[in-house]
């Protein structure tokens, strides 16, 4: 059964500390997997995409890292800010048109001041 | 910066009654896609839909869902005999232009439906 696996399931930093989430999968056939934050509320804002053949990809003070030999990925975010306080959620698109995201169940990150 | 936007950002429904949920994608977006959010669960893939025809459905979307785009702006969801299970957020997507599986997905505010 396709799968992700997150985590922690809940994180709590100081503003200003750096910290890594991860993300394991089970997803047959793999298209790419991303990693989206969503806001309590809100619809979910993609942070990164990286296909199998990518093995890192920075957005800003995010940076994301895929291994698809042991179907593994992190999502490290530099100099945490207030602002960063949300859910943290990977997804791997799989099926042969790969429009299909199956979504893990995220990781809530707290910053605090 | 253009944006998926979708109406109403709230619903209630009595179960058994049918209701449409409409979302106007990103003008030049080729792809579209409905999600659903059961509060306190992950997000969940129901629909993707490319040149007037559903591309991929998961389970979850069953007889009692269909989508369409009655017109060049809309794109609509509508679930025919509302259960209570079906009290959920739901998000739609949009992919620029050529759609593919590399590109990214810019989602909605959300619909929050509530069966009563």
């Amino acid at each position: 059964k396709n799968q992700v696996e997150q985590s922690p399931q809940s994180l709590i930093i100081l503003e200003g500390k750096n910290c890594t989430l991860q993300c394991n999968y089970t997803v047959s056939p793999f298209s790419n997997l991303r990693w989206y934050k969503q806001d309590t509320g809100r619809g979910p804002v993609s942070l990164t995409i990286m296909t199998f053949s990518e093995n890192t990809k920075s957005n800003g003070r995010y940076t994301a890292t895929l291994d698809a030999d042991t179907k593994q990925s992190s999502l490290h975010i530099t100099a945490s800010q207030l602002s960063d306080s949300a859910s943290y959620i990977c997804v791997v698109s799989e099926g042969q048109a790969g429009t299909a995201l199956i979504f893990g169940k995220g990781t809530t990150l707290s910053v605090s001041s | 910066e253009p944006e998926v936007t979708q109406t109403p950002s709230h619903q209630v429904t009595q179960m058994g009654q049918e209701v449409i949920l409409r979302c106007v994608p990103i003008s030049n977006h080729l792809y579209f896609y409905w999600y659903r959010q059961i509060l306190g669960q992950k997000v969940e893939f129901l629909v993707s839909f490319y040149n007037n025809e559903i591309s991929e459905k998961s389970e979850i979307f069953d007889d009692q869902f269909s989508v369409e785009r009655p017109d060049g702006s809309n794109f609509t969801l509508k679930i025919r005999s509302t259960k209570l299970e079906d009290s959920a957020m739901y998000f739609c997507a949009s992919s620029a232009p050529g759609g593919g599986y590399s590109y990214e997905q810019y989602f909605g505010p959300g619909t929050r439906l509530t069966v009563t």
